[in-house]
């Protein structure tokens, strides 16, 4: 069975704080794996993607990867309330496989 | 960032009707797309895998006859819920790779449709 873990939340932090978010997976094979955001009543938006261990920064974001440990994590810096929503971890083995989806982490971001 | 387009954005039905569901690739060419459900408060379960001229792969539990889904060519699937029942109410949402990299896997949905059936 392939997991895709993450804590539900809700994470709460300050405007301007970093926002840390983890993710944990079982299936080693696990390639692809990326962050989606999700505002309440709409589809997951592509935020970060990564492939290969270390970090990936995308201006306020940093996505962070781990292979050996089966751990990915998503930073936010600078929060901002509009970054209020529901982040989903996904994972996949590699090209044309689906992602499994974590339950995602809702993140509140207090101004 | 590649744009995938679904339509209707939301339909209210009776129950035992039909309902067709449609996901296009505006600015490139899927081979593969896939379809999730999302009921209120809970994260995307995987549907099936829409595979341009070939059968749908479906997931466990997913019955093929009462989803049927049809990927008629590279930009466009569909998903028909057949004799729709109440229990069928949820978020459908579809998803394609967009292939514009060698190696790059990224996977974009579109804004998903709400069914509701009566």
């Amino acid at each position: 069975q392939k997991e895709v873990e993450q804590n539900s939340g809700p994470l709460s932090v300050p405007e301007g704080a970093i926002a840390s978010l983890n993710c944990t997976y079982s299936d080693r094979g696990s390639q692809s794996f990326f962050w989606y955001r999700q505002y309440s009543g709409k589809s997951p938006e592509l935020i970060m993607f990564i492939y290969s261990n270390g970090d990936k920064e995308d201006g306020r974001f940093t996505a962070q990867l781990n292979k050996a440990s089966q751990y990915v994590s998503l930073l936010i810096r600078d929060s901002q309330p509009s970054d209020s929503a529901t982040y989903l971890c996904a994972v996949s083995r590699s090209g044309n496989t689906p992602l499994v989806f974590g339950k995602g982490t809702r993140l509140s971001v207090i101004a | 960032g590649a744009v995938v387009s679904q339509h209707p954005s939301w339909v209210i039905c009776k129950s035992g009707t039909s309902v067709k569901i449609e996901c296009r690739s505006l600015d490139f060419q899927a081979t593969t797309m896939f379809w999730y459900r999302q009921f209120p408060k809970q994260s995307l379960m995987l549907m099936a895998t829409s595979n341009e001229g070939s059968k749908a792969t479906y997931e466990q539990g997913v019955e093929k006859d009462k989803f049927l889904i049809n990927h008629a060519s590279l930009t466009l699937s569909t998903l028909t819920v057949t004799s729709a029942h109440p229990e069928d109410s949820s978020f459908y949402i579809c998803s394609a790779i967009n292939p514009r990299r060698q190696g790059s896997y990224e996977q974009y949905f579109g804004p998903g449709t709400r069914l509701t059936v009566t």
